[in-house]
């Protein structure tokens, strides 16, 4: 069975700051991530996806994600925070097949001016 | 582009009502999702349509939720009888297809079993 691991409920930086939230992930197979960004009272918005190719995936709004299939990570990460980025922010594995996807618990960040 | 739509945005009943919850997908997206989201987790799969047909339901109560997709299009879910821990917000994605295709989400219905 697919798994996702957010080990950080909370991520806390300052503006200007580097940001990265970790992800790592079980699944058998050639994993599918995604990130995806939740705003208090809204549904989830996608960031960024890596199916293959590049270990660097660029996404929206500035922020990147780093695929190390060694250390089976999918890491998001942004070289400087602003406090708009501020947010609940989760990982998802999908099942290659079927397309089921499966979460992470999501890990807050919140970013200080 | 008009975005995945659900309604109501929020519903409040007591324990033992029943509820049903509505989404309308993206146009010409084949694959739709329902997810319940419990305060502090991620979202759980519920049940994935390909077209009007169940792909994957293996988390769904059955003995009291239950889910069509009729025409393939719009789709509707129900609580019936509810219980206190359904309290959640009940969220609904499309996608074109399953695979690598990504998922769009609708902002959720708040739902509150007292």
């Amino acid at each position: 069975a697919q798994s996702v691991a957010q080990p950080e409920d909370q991520v806390n930086v300052a503006e200007g700051n580097p940001l990265t939230v970790k992800c790592t992930y079980s699944v058998s197979g050639n994993p599918y991530l995604f990130w995806y960004v939740q705003y208090p009272n809204r549904g989830l918005q996608f960031l960024l996806k890596y199916i293959t190719g590049d270990n660097l995936v660029k996404g929206s709004y500035g922020f990147e994600a780093e695929f190390n299939k060694s250390q089976t990570s999918f890491h998001l990460k942004k070289p400087s925070a602003l406090v708009s980025d501020s947010a609940l922010y989760f990982c998802a594995v999908r099942d290659p097949l079927r397309g089921k996807s499966t979460f992470g618990d999501g890990t807050t960040l919140t970013v200080k001016p | 582009e008009a975005g995945v739509a659900q309604s109501p945005r929020y519903k409040i009943i007591e324990k033992r009502q029943s509820v049903a919850f509505w989404c309308n997908p993206i146009s010409g997206h084949a694959t739709l999702y329902w997810y319940q989201q419990i305060l502090g987790q991620g979202p759980k799969l519920l049940i994935q349509f390909q077209n009007n047909g169940v792909v994957d339901d293996s988390q769904l109560p059955k003995d009291r939720f239950s889910a069509e997709r009729l025409k393939g299009v719009d789709s509707t879910l129900k609580i019936q009888p509810a219980k206190l821990e359904d309290s959640a917000v009940y969220l609904c994605a499309s996608s074109a297809s399953t695979g690598t295709d990504t998922q769009y989400f609708g902002p959720g219905t708040r739902l509150t079993v007292l």
